[in-house]
């Protein structure tokens, strides 16, 4: 699979291979980190989450990896499909903040056929 | 389950006019946000709810109010529409305050303001 940060808007991938979709934060004092998946038309949908007493969390295909000493948060998708081809953006909640999440600005995940 | 439903989900109107956008959800959740978002910006935090009658500021709300009467719906006012405020706003919710839950959000309100 291909990495590639945050900062750069588009990642194409063959199907069937893995994805690797990173992130950065810049708060050490953020407490949970979120990934969602938007599709075209559509609101952002929950895919996963991980708390920061952890360092890894796996759901149905989608791994997240936090590292909290370089505060890097990763997903990894295995065996993607068209299905998955969606923008795809981080948010972490800082602690004390009352609820309030602060989103990436996106990565655009296209998978080829 | 509907979950949150927004409406409309498109609205083309002019400047200097009132445009409410409206959010209704089914989960009772506690806390209810507004968004907008824009090519370059990702999700900015417009206004947001813990509870009915306590509404909060965001990082962008001038030009907006808002209002929760109701658990269940948090209607969002542009009361005089600029085109600056041309952008697609989604409403969501959380469960528990002050809890790490993820916001479950809608499909978005696509705004035009000629």
């Amino acid at each position: 699979g291909e990495s590639v940060g945050l900062h750069l808007p588009t990642l194409s991938v063959q199907e069937g291979d893995n994805s690797i979709i990173n992130c950065a934060y810049s708060n050490s004092a953020s407490d949970y980190f979120i990934w969602y998946k938007q599709e075209s038309g559509k609101g952002p949908q929950f895919i996963i989450d991980i708390r920061s007493n952890m360092d890894k969390r796996q759901g149905q295909r989608v791994t997240v990896l936090l590292n909290k000493t370089v505060k890097h948060l990763s997903l990894q998708i295995a065996a993607t499909q068209p299905g998955d081809s969606a923008v795809y953006f981080c948010a972490e909640k800082r602690t004390g903040a009352n609820s309030k999440l602060t989103f990436g600005k996106g990565i655009t995940l296209s998978v080829r056929p | 389950d509907a979950g949150i439903t927004q409406s409309p989900r498109y609205k083309i109107t002019e400047t200097g006019r009132q445009v409410t956008l409206m959010c209704h959800q089914t989960w009772s959740h506690s806390y209810m946000f507004w968004y907008r978002q824009d090519l370059g910006h990702g999700l900015r935090l417009i206004y947001y709810s813990a509870a009915a009658d306590i509404t909060d500021k965001g990082e962008v709300p001038d030009g907006y109010v808002v209002s929760r009467s109701k658990t269940e719906n948090f209607p969002l006012t542009l009361e005089s529409a600029t085109r600056s405020q041309t952008s697609v706003y989604f409403c969501a919710t959380q469960g528990r305050p002050n809890s790490n839950q993820p916001q479950h959000f809608g499909d978005g309100t696509r705004l035009s303001i000629l």
